[in-house]
């Protein structure tokens, strides 16, 4: 069955530095997305991606944040200088395009990201 | 406001028994899809069942069901013949509006334990 994928399933970072999170979504899928999960708290849309561009970003997603799928197969978050509150599980999701509100979102298994 | 409230932030319950976790939304878009996503241990996103808001009937995917209320705005999941490793973290999703591209909303979430 086919499935979303993330690497590194782990990453520990120092403050102040540049980290890049990568995703292979499934290979038919339209629609790209990364959110966040604080630990112990619930997870929050970061962003979506459509057509080579963002479609919609939430408050969190500020100018530390971008996002890129730089060939056919890879989606990724790069965040530009890491804080303490980045620290959190980063998950990947993709879905088809079928025009209904029902099409589900398929995660990867998540980053955890440590900044130190 | 809260768009999705799930009020049980711990639940346990016996080995074979049934169990029913609680969720409310807020929405004054006609079209939305609720989901129902379990986090293990883990940590990984697991999708197990989905309601679309002009479905007539419940949702049930083997030993889930949801227990769809829309005039109450709810949306509970109910597992039947609980299992060990139902223990996890069980989300409530919503989507809004007409495709499927949006972003999921969840809320804080429920921890089920379930006791042999």
């Amino acid at each position: 069955e086919p499935e979303v994928t993330q690497t590194p399933s782990h990453q520990v970072t120092q403050m102040g530095q540049e980290v890049i999170l990568r995703c292979v979504p499934i290979s038919n899928h339209l629609y790209f997305y990364w959110y966040r999960q604080i630990l112990g708290q619930k997870v929050e849309f970061l962003v979506s991606f459509y057509n080579n561009e963002i479609s919609e970003k939430s408050e969190i997603f500020d100018d530390q944040f971008s996002v890129e799928r730089p060939d056919g197969s890879n989606f990724t978050l790069k965040i530009r200088s890491t804080k303490l509150e980045d620290s959190a599980m980063y998950f990947c999701a993709s879905s088809d395009y079928r025009g209904l509100a029902g099409v589900e979102q398929f995660f990867g298994p998540g980053t955890r990201l440590t900044v130190l | 406001a809260q768009k999705i409230t799930q009020t049980q932030p711990g639940m346990f319950v016996q080995e074979k028994e049934a169990v029913t976790l609680d969720c409310t939304y807020d929405t004054s878009d006609p079209s939305y899809g609720l989901f129902w996503y379990k986090q293990p241990s883990s940590g990984e996103m697991i999708f197990l069942i989905y309601q679309g808001s002009y479905d007539q009937q419940n949702a049930t995917e083997g030993r889930y069901s949801l227990n769809f209320q829309k005039a109450r705005k709810s949306a509970n999941l109910v597992i039947s013949a609980s299992q060990l490793g139902d223990s996890a973290m069980y989300f409530c999703a919503m989507r809004e509006g007409e495709t499927g591209n949006t972003p999921l909303v969840f809320g804080k979430g429920t921890r089920l334990s379930v006791i042999a």
